[in-house]
């Protein structure tokens, strides 16, 4: 059973980096295919993309957010990191992580989600 | 970037429905879309992925058709639980982008 954990701050202030670790299991980051997403959802909003790693270190980024996102895998731990700059209370959202297929970037399952708000 | 068009925004069915969401793509990707459930206050949850296979545990009632550019999720007879908003993804090419979403109502 795959199961995926976001933890991090509920509260940021603006212009402050944001850093989100997603903690899963039932999967291994370093088989061939595999991948974790991050997607996020301002509040009443529809989903957006952020980010993807895959297995073999290769990333793929929203372009619109490009310049301000990174994502590390760290294998040994089973945790995925998504940092995230010059927060702005725009950014405020769900954020979720979630299992990317090996045979497709879909996503499947997706962790329950850590509500970010960025306000001073 | 791949946009993705989803309509109508939102409706309402009555229980038993057939209800169709249409998805459209910016530019053809092939049958690389998948369809989630975000039901009121929950996690999204995969449906469909590539365009038409049902994933496990699913009920038959849920089925995705198309191919290219545009797509089409079906319920064939609407359940009280089936109250969700749904949303299509592109995994053709990154970004992968979902459709704004359709809020599905019961009547």
């Amino acid at each position: 059973q795959i199961t995926l954990k976001v933890s991090g701050p509920t509260l940021v202030k603006p212009t402050q980096t944001l850093t989100l670790t997603c903690t899963f299991s039932g999967f291994s980051l370093s088989s061939t295919g595999m991948g974790v997403g991050w997607i996020r959802q301002p509040p009443g909003k529809a989903l957006e993309w952020l980010a993807l790693i895959f297995w073999d270190d290769n990333k793929r980024y929203s372009p619109s957010l490009k310049t301000r996102l990174t994502i590390t895998k760290d294998t040994s731990k089973n945790q995925v990191v998504l940092t995230m700059t010059n927060l702005d209370p725009v950014d405020t959202a769900t954020y979720y992580c979630a299992h990317r297929e090996p045979a497709g970037s879909w996503f499947d399952p997706w962790g329950q989600g850590i509500l970010v708000t960025v306000s001073s | 970037d791949i946009q993705m068009t989803q309509s109508p925004s939102s409706l309402s069915a009555s229980v038993g429905d057939r209800v169709t969401i249409t998805c459209r793509a910016s530019q053809g990707i092939s049958d690389n879309l998948a369809w989630y459930q975000q039901k009121p206050g929950k996690v999204p949850e995969l449906l469909i992925y590539a365009a038409s296979a049902l994933q496990s545990g699913v009920p038959s009632r849920f089925r995705g058709s198309g191919s290219g550019t545009d797509f089409i999720l079906t319920i064939s007879s609407l359940q009280p639980e089936d109250v969700a908003t749904y949303y299509c993804q592109n995994y053709y090419s990154a970004p992968y982008t979902f459709g704004q979403g359709t809020k599905l109502e019961i009547k």
